[in-house]
């Protein structure tokens, strides 16, 4: 059974900070997927990857591959409050995800 | 268009009991999945159906089934509830089955369980 691993758990920021969090898998991805959460909502997808050594960016965030396919991490740069949320990385199997436990980011004003 | 819709939004049972979600997926779309989500924890896979079949069945026990309709609506139901299965169940509907396919989420139906 395939576990992603997600760190940090809990990241509280103040708004213009930079921030980087994580996503390891116990196996090579299919096909990787960062999403976001908010409360009351289900996950958003954000973006897809399946190149190892991938670098994708959309406006402040950067999300790279590793070159081996079994880790990924998220950037943002100059956090504001409307980044806050839950992020989720997942294994797209034949569309069956398998989801990290999540990082949960504050953004403070 | 209408995104992802389920209902009710939340849900109050006791253990025991029986519990019926429901959910309907964007139109054209022939898939649905649907996940759970204990407080603190990522969505869990449950069933994925695709034209009204099942596709994929998750680590879940058998008091756990669902079905799709032929409007590809499809509902999620639990026997026997335990107080572990307090969760937000959550639905997602794509086009087709296959990772090329993204999967659009609705806001979940909140299950208590007293």
């Amino acid at each position: 059974t395939q576990l992603l691993e997600q760190s940090p758990q809990f990241l509280s920021i103040q708004e213009g900070e930079n921030l980087t969090v994580y996503c390891n898998s116990s196996s090579v991805f299919s096909s990787l997927q960062w999403y976001r959460q908010e409360p009351g909502e289900g996950p958003v997808l954000l973006v897809t990857v399946v190149t190892g050594g991938e670098v994708k960016k959309l406006k402040r965030l950067t999300f790279q591959f590793g070159d081996a396919r079994k880790d990924s991490s998220l950037h943002i740069t100059a956090a504001q409050p409307g980044d806050t949320g839950l992020y989720l990385c997942a294994d797209n199997a034949g569309n069956m995800l398998t989801f990290g436990g999540g990082t949960r980011l504050m953004v403070k004003p | 268009d209408a995104g992802v819709t389920q209902s009710p939004t939340h849900l109050i049972k006791t253990r025991g009991q029986h519990v019926t979600l429901r959910c309907s997926p964007i139109s054209g779309h022939k898939s649905v999945s649907w996940y759970q989500q204990v407080l603190g924890q990522g969505p869990q896979f449950i069933f994925q159906y695709y034209e009204k079949e099942e596709r994929g069945r998750g680590n879940f026990p058998d008091r756990f089934s669902a079905r799709q309709f032929p409007n590809y609506s499809s509902e999620l139901n639990v026997n026997a509830l335990l107080l572990g299965d307090s969760a937000l169940y959550l639905c997602a509907s794509s086009p087709a089955v296959g990772t090329a396919y993204e999967q659009y989420f609705g806001p979940g139906t909140r299950l208590t369980v007293t």
